[in-house]
């Protein structure tokens, strides 16, 4: 069966400084794989997806940056974090010409003070 | 631009039907899908509609209009477990994107 993982599940991050997430997925070939953000209580905004290694599309402008070195492992990344970074951040795979069905990881909490 | 709208919150008894409506206006669709979030948790998929007419899923039904850009999501013999979150998402053009409405805050009482 299939699973992803996703780490840390909470962090408490200054104002610039860097970050890292990390997700992995196990037990499927070639996902699409995706980072979402979600602020308190809305929707989820897309922030990246990728169909293979090294192929990333981001959706909106920000200071944030994903990489997909390994076909099951997918990082968001950032150099310096603003206040407005603060979110629930979650990484989502899908079948590669399925239905998108979204298989979401559990989340990171992400404050930033 | 592309926008989904779903009602923010909804309030329904235990047992009864609930009925939650999704609009969207996208540059391109391939289907309809309905997720469920419960508070701390990640969102899991409940349905998808490519076509225009109604999936059932247990007590879970889904429908789907293409001309009217219009579908819903219906609840059956609602139980309080079902209190969550509940949102729309478009599958977009190229089949890789999904876009996510805001969520429907669906609130059971006894």
């Amino acid at each position: 069966s299939q699973t992803i993982h996703q780490w840390p599940a909470t962090l408490v991050q200054p104002v610039g400084s860097p970050l890292s997430l990390e997700c992995t997925v196990e037990g499927t070939s070639n996902p699409n794989l995706y980072w979402y953000r979600q602020a308190a209580g809305r929707g989820l905004q897309l922030l990246f997806y990728s169909v293979g290694i090294g192929q990333i599309s981001s959706e909106v402008p920000q200071n944030l940056s994903a990489s997909r070195p390994q076909d099951r492992q997918f990082i968001l990344s950032s150099k310096k974090l603003l206040l407005s970074d603060s979110g629930f951040y979650l990484c989502a795979w899908s079948v590669r010409g399925g239905n998108n069905e979204q298989f979401f990881g559990p989340g990171t909490r992400l404050t930033v003070l | 631009g592309q926008s989904l709208e779903q009602p923010s919150e909804v309030t329904a008894v235990e047992g009864a039907i609930v009925q939650i409506n999704c609009t969207y206006q996208t540059s391109g669709f391939y289907g309809l899908s309905w997720y469920q979030q419960h508070d701390g948790g990640a969102p899991t998929f409940l349905s998808y509609n490519a076509l225009d007419g109604l999936e059932e899923t247990g007590r879970f039904s889904s429908f789907l209009s293409r001309s009217d850009s219009y579908g819903y999501l219906l609840l059956q013999e609602l139980q309080m477990k079902d209190s969550a979150s509940y949102f729309c998402a478009v599958r977009n053009t190229g089949g890789f994107k999904t876009i996510f409405g805001a969520g429907t805050r669906l609130f059971v009482k006894a």
